[in-house]
């Protein structure tokens, strides 16, 4: 199976500013990758697929980029209701999923 | 609006079984595939399978493949998740989703703990 390495576990910043999290991927993934978000309490919620395309009303602030094995999720002008985990999956091969990174305000 | 609803969840004893569902509404359920991810108590997500949109075909992940079974009734617009010979590890939230470039939609999913 395709291991994906996510990093940081957590992440903690002060409103407006930007933040990057990271995975890498065990093999080349061919861009076939989706990042998620998961506020507490509730169930995750897709952001990213296809490593950069934005899903539907998701604010404009959230980014992907990356190909191969190596991808990042980009939030600019951090706001206080980006509080939540964030979860990179890769849907190349049969799904498997990062471990997540926790995002705290500062 | 599209809603995955969970259910069946609860306390179940080491080595027994147990049938999680998931009713579906908003869209055409018969037109999709569905999949079945778990969520651990340390959030680690796993994804357990997924089933054609005729219940025709169904994988798993290789680690529960023998366990695990997942159906379909799409005269019901419901998918199940039949576990069986659970184990501790098996404790987690169960989430009914969508597969449509990575998951599209997901339940709210249903908590099953294994705890004798």
């Amino acid at each position: 199976d395709i291991q994906m390495t996510q990093s940081p576990a957590s992440l903690s910043a002060s409103l407006g500013e930007t933040v990057t999290i990271e995975c890498r991927a065990s093999e080349d993934i061919y861009s076939n990758l989706a990042w998620y978000q998961q506020k507490p309490g509730n169930s995750p919620q897709l952001l990213i697929y296809d490593a950069n395309s934005l899903a539907d009303g998701v604010p404009s602030r959230f980014s992907g980029s990356g190909s191969g094995t190596q991808y990042s999720l980009k939030i600019n002008s951090l706001q206080s209701e980006d509080v939540a985990s964030y979860f990179c999956q890769q849907y190349n091969n049969y799904p498997t999923f990062g471990s997540g990174t926790k995002l705290e305000i500062k | 609006e599209v809603q995955l609803v969970e259910s069946g969840g609860g306390l179940v004893q080491p080595g027994a079984s147990l049938k999680l569902s998931c009713v579906a509404s908003g869209f055409t359920f018969s037109d999709y595939w569905m999949s079945w991810v778990r969520q651990t108590p340390g959030k680690t997500m796993e994804w357990i399978g997924d089933i054609k949109y005729d219940g025709s075909y169904t994988n798993y992940a290789p680690s529960l493949k023998n366990r695990f079974t997942i159906s379909r009734d799409n005269a019901k617009s419901t998918l199940y998740l039949q576990m069986s010979n659970v184990r501790s590890e098996d404790t987690a939230t169960y989430y009914c989703t969508r597969p449509s470039l990575g998951f599209d939609y997901w339940g709210q999913g249903v908590m099953v703990t294994v705890s004798s």
